[in-house]
């Protein structure tokens, strides 16, 4: 299952409120996670199963969609968030990921 | 706490072999299937393999099938990773990885960088 994931890359300020799609080639439920990602850093997982929040992460962070377009959504960006955002197919194997949203101070 | 710690990285030629192994603590090693996930210099993340608790279930990326191969020892919380004919392509941090039930990974080793180059 091929994910994509827009846009590649995104411009933004303190405080704006910034949205990252994610598209499946096929079907997959509610099997999507978001992580996210700092330079010289291991991934951490935001939102597993489309929506539900992982322990411990702002709930300025939101997920949803489901079957094939899902979408990220960071309500009021704070200066800890610009990173790189990925989405991960989780229905089947192979296990695939989107190929990254990097978020950059406008 | 959660804790991984992954090692045996390195520099090895074409061809050659690597083992990665992975130290776990701080959950009940066995009740968790385990993964690896890779990423290459500058590049985005690929997954590569995932194990069962048990050990009898195993997963491969087509990338890697038929080279690598997992395996786990639950006496020891000590995830591997054997690496067999190893390419340039496969040259990349590889991170250890918690697996839930549903595929998620929810803990990260700080990785292990490997190195395939003559």
């Amino acid at each position: 299952i091929q994910m994509t994931q827009s846009p590649s890359s995104v411009s933004a300020s303190v405080g704006d409120r910034v949205t990252i799609t994610c598209r499946a080639s096929q079907g997959i439920g509610i099997w999507l996670a978001w992580y996210q990602q700092k330079p010289g850093k291991a991934p951490k997982l935001l939102i597993y199963s489309e929506s539900s929040l992982q322990v411990g992460v702002p709930s300025r962070f939101s997920g949803s969609g489901s079957g094939t377009d899902f979408t990220l959504t960071i309500s009021s960006l704070q200066p800890e968030d610009f990173a790189t955002y990925f989405c991960q197919q989780a229905g089947s194997f192979p296990i695939t990921f989107g190929q990254g949203t990097r978020l950059e101070i406008k | 706490e959660v804790q991984l710690w992954e090692s045996g990285g390195g520099l090895v030629q074409p061809g050659g072999s690597l083992r990665l192994s992975c130290a776990a603590s701080g959950f009940t090693f066995s009740s968790y299937a385990m993964g690896w996930v890779r990423q290459a210099p500058g590049k985005g993340l690929e997954w590569v393999s995932s194990i069962t608790g048990g050990g009898g279930g195993t997963y491969y990326a087509d990338s890697v099938k038929g080279r690598f191969t997992i395996s786990r020892d639950n006496s020891k919380n000590t995830l591997y990773l054997q690496m067999n004919s190893l390419r340039a392509e496969d040259t990349a941090v590889y991170f250890c990885v918690t697996t839930g039930s549903e595929n998620y990974f929810a803990s990260w080793g700080q990785g292990t960088l490997v190195t395939v180059s003559s």
